[in-house]
């Protein structure tokens, strides 16, 4: 069964480093997603990105924050200068035509730690 | 804005016992409900969810009912299994803005 997969599973990074994670979505899906959840909060949206930009985002998503789909597989959340309270878990997430009903898929998530 | 409000856990319970986790929500117009679910070790997976007022979202066992009078979406399963250890997100949707709102989520153990 297709599946949306994340790399890394856990980085460890020093406040003001730069981080990229990586999602290859399912195949065929347009609509792609980050959420993230800080530790024993709600899972957060961050951004959302369709038809090679960026559809909506969040609050939090701001300047430190970019997203990329740099070839036809990979989709990238990146962040420019970690800060401590960037620590969480970040879920990737795909959608094909159940993006108009709230049918996500998801990946098992890169959990990011920021001493 | 849209919010979800879901049981803060976590819930440990026997193998064959009734499982219950509520969840409320505040939006406006009619959203979609739903339940995720996430197995140690996985993604966040679609469970079942609910689209109008009334309708019964099922599978696995599970069963939630959207509740437009009370606005929840409470989860059920009349007999729990080990294997559904896992954390339990209640999610809203509205297709104005294509974005789920989650609640909390509630760690679920299942003790043989």
């Amino acid at each position: 069964e297709p599946e949306v997969t994340q790399t890394p599973s856990h980085q460890v990074t020093q406040m003001g480093q730069e981080v990229i994670l990586r999602c290859v979505p399912i195949s065929n899906h347009l609509y792609f997603y980050w959420y993230r959840q800080i530790l024993g909060q709600k899972v957060e949206f961050l951004v959302s990105f369709y038809n090679n930009e960026i559809s909506e985002k969040s609050e939090i998503f701001d300047d430190q924050f970019s997203v990329e789909r740099p070839d036809g597989s990979n989709f990238t959340l990146k962040i420019r200068s970690t800060k401590l309270e960037d620590s969480a878990m970040y879920f990737c997430a795909s959608s094909g035509r159940g993006a108009r009903t709230g049918e996500l898929f998801f990946g098992e998530g890169s959990r990011l730690t920021v001493l | 804005g849209n919010s979800v409000t879901q049981m803060e856990g976590p819930v440990t319970l026997s193998e064959e016992a009734f499982l219950t986790i509520n969840c409320t929500y505040t939006a406006t117009g009619y959203p979609s409900l739903f339940w995720y679910v996430q197995y140690p070790g996985e993604g966040l997976q679609l469970l079942l969810k609910a689209t109008k007022a009334d309708d019964k979202g099922s599978n696995k066992g599970f069963e939630a009912t959207y509740r437009k009078e009370t606005t929840s979406f409470h989860l059920e399963k009349g007999s729990v299994q080990v294997s559904d250890s896992a954390v339990y997100f209640c999610a809203l949707f509205r297709s104005n803005d294509y974005k789920l709102s989650f609640g909390a989520g509630t760690t679920v153990t299942v003790r043989a």
